[in-house]
């Protein structure tokens, strides 16, 4: 079951250019992650946040845990073809099964 | 970082026959593994949750019967598709927890394509 759904679906921005994706539910998570995938490889992490109202930054990229838990959102600054990627949100509504948000496929254009 | 391998990385099998995937954590003792597959240009659909020692438990819609999962060590799960048909083809990739950490650790995927 797919409970978290993320915007947009599929995005393609010039280099330079900056971007947010949003992950949003109606179910309540004690944490999230964000990943990012390349086609025929598993994805991999790049941060999980467990605090309402979080924020965390790493380098170009900056997320947001929101105030409820239900939602969250990644800021790509200067966005570099680097980047091209297929991001994903994780839920877990409790310990560490996690489900798995719609999907976000990003093309940075150099 | 922690390692997780699967095996094989593709696969390629006939209609009506079973296939049998390894996912094997290197460096840590993995005491959840947990199963997914992914379509093409679709995100990660939970399947099962595994325990080392204990019976995995399936999300709704999987079909038990047909993906048996094993768990017998702590750094060795297996997924077997049984009487694999063109539509379980797919991209098959698995993750391992230890204890009491957020993070789970993807192995690089398996790819079934069942002809």
């Amino acid at each position: 079951t797919q409970l978290l759904e993320q915007s947009p679906q599929f995005l393609s921005i010039q280099e330079g250019e900056n971007l947010t994706v949003y992950c949003n539910s109606s179910s309540v998570f004690s944490s999230l992650q964000w990943y990012r995938q390349e086609p025929g490889e598993g994805p991999v992490l790049l941060v999980t946040v467990v605090t309402g109202g979080e924020v965390k930054k790493l380098k170009r990229l900056t997320f947001q845990f929101g105030d409820a838990r239900k939602d969250s959102s990644l800021h790509i600054t200067a966005a570099q073809p680097g980047d091209t990627g297929l991001y994903l949100c994780a839920g877990a509504p409790s310990g560490n099964q996690f489900y798995f948000g719609t999907g976000t496929s990003l093309t940075v254009i150099p | 970082g922690a390692v997780v391998s699967q095996h094989p990385s593709w696969v390629i099998c006939k209609s009506g026959t079973s296939v049998k995937i390894e996912c094997r954590s290197l460096d840590f003792q993995a005491t959840t593994m947990f199963w997914y597959r992914q379509f093409p240009k679709q995100s990660l659909m939970l399947m099962a949750t595994s325990n080392e020692g204990s019976k995995a438990t399936y999300e709704q819609g999987v079909e038990k019967d047909k993906f048996l999962i094993n768990h017998a060590s702590l750094t060795l799960s297996t997924l077997t598709v049984t009487s694999a048909h063109p539509e379980d083809s797919s991209f098959y990739i698995c993750s391992a927890t230890d204890r009491a950490v957020y993070e789970q650790y993807f192995g690089p995927g398996t790819r079934l394509t069942v002809t």
